[in-house]
C-alpha cells in the first residue's frame, strides 16, 4: 500500500528554467512533509519540510507548496542548475517516514 | 560534523548465506532507523531504534532479518539466510530524538544476492 506516490519518474528541465516535482499522498493524518535529494551511489540528503500547518516554505532556490485539500505537493526548484540533476524523494510523516517512489530530474545545460 | 558511517558499501553473496551490515550514526543521535530500498522504489523502514530500544520492526522479516543496538550508538543488521529478493540497498540513517527531526541518511551497503 503505496501511501505516498510519485508519478513522474523522471523529468528533463532546461538549465535556468522552473523545475516542479510533484507528489502525491493518501493520508489525511501526515503532520510533516519533506524532500530529499540523492546523487548516485550516495545516501539521500534532506532538502526542505513544510509542516501541514503551512501552505508553503522557501529556502533559497527551493520552495514547497502543500495542498491539504487535494493531498498534494510540490517542490519547485527556480532556476534549475546542471547540479540539481539528482533523484528527488517525497516522504510524509506520522509514526515513521513514508516514501515515495523518486523522480529522477536531469537538468539540461 | 561527521556524518553517519555505513560499512560495507557493497556485498555480493549468494542465496543462504548470511550477512551484516554495520551503521555508525551521527554523534549524540538518539534515533536510529534501517531502511530497505529496492531499486526503483523509495525507501522503506525495516527497524527503528530509539537509543538501544526497538521503537518499530513492523515491517522487519523477522525470520531472516535481525537487528541490535546495544550500546545505543552503533547498530548492525544481519540477514540470514538471505534470499535472492533482499537484494537492494540498505540505508542506515539517524536524527537527533524524535521520528519527525529531520533524519540524516548514511551512503547505503549495496546488497546483490546471487
Amino acid at each position: 500500500d503505496q501511501q505516498v506516490k510519485q508519478n513522474s519518474p523522471s523529468l528533463s528541465v532546461q538549465e535556468g528554467r522552473i523545475s516542479i516535482l510533484n507528489c502525491d499522498y493518501t493520508n489525511s493524518m501526515f503532520d510533516y512533509f519533506l524532500w530529499y535529494k540523492k546523487y548516485p551511489a550516495e545516501g539521500p540528503t534532506f532538502l526542505i519540510s513544510i509542516s501541514s500547518i503551512k501552505d508553503k516554505n522557501e529556502d533559497g532556490r527551493f520552495t514547497v507548496f502543500l495542498n491539504k485539500s487535494a493531498k498534494h505537493l510540490s517542490l519547485h526548484i527556480v532556476p534549475s542548475q546542471p547540479g540539481d540533476s539528482a533523484v528527488y524523494f517525497c516522504a510524509a510523516s506520522l509514526d515513521q517516514f513514508y516514501f515515495g517512489t523518486g523522480t529522477s530530474l536531469t537538468v539540461i545545460p | 560534523e561527521a556524518g553517519v558511517a555505513q560499512s560495507p558499501r557493497y556485498k555480493i553473496i549468494e542465496k543462504r548465506q548470511s550477512v551484516a551490515f554495520w551503521c555508525n550514526p551521527i554523534s549524540g543521535h538518539a534515533t536510529l532507523y534501517w531502511y530497505q530500498q529496492i531499486l526503483g522504489q523509495g525507501p522503506k523502514l525495516l527497524i527503528q531504534f530509539q537509543n538501544n530500544g526497538v521503537v518499530d520492526d513492523s515491517q522487519l522479516p523477522k525470520d531472516r532479518f535481525s537487528a541490535e543496538r546495544l550500546k545505543g550508538v552503533d547498530s548492525t543488521l544481519k540477514i540470514q539466510p538471505a534470499k535472492l529478493e533482499d537484494s537492494a540497498v540498505y540505508l542506515c540513517a539517524s536524527s537527533l530524538v524524535s521520528d519527525t527531526d529531520t533524519q540524516y541518511f548514511g551512503p547505503g551497503t549495496r546488497l546483490t544476492v546471487l
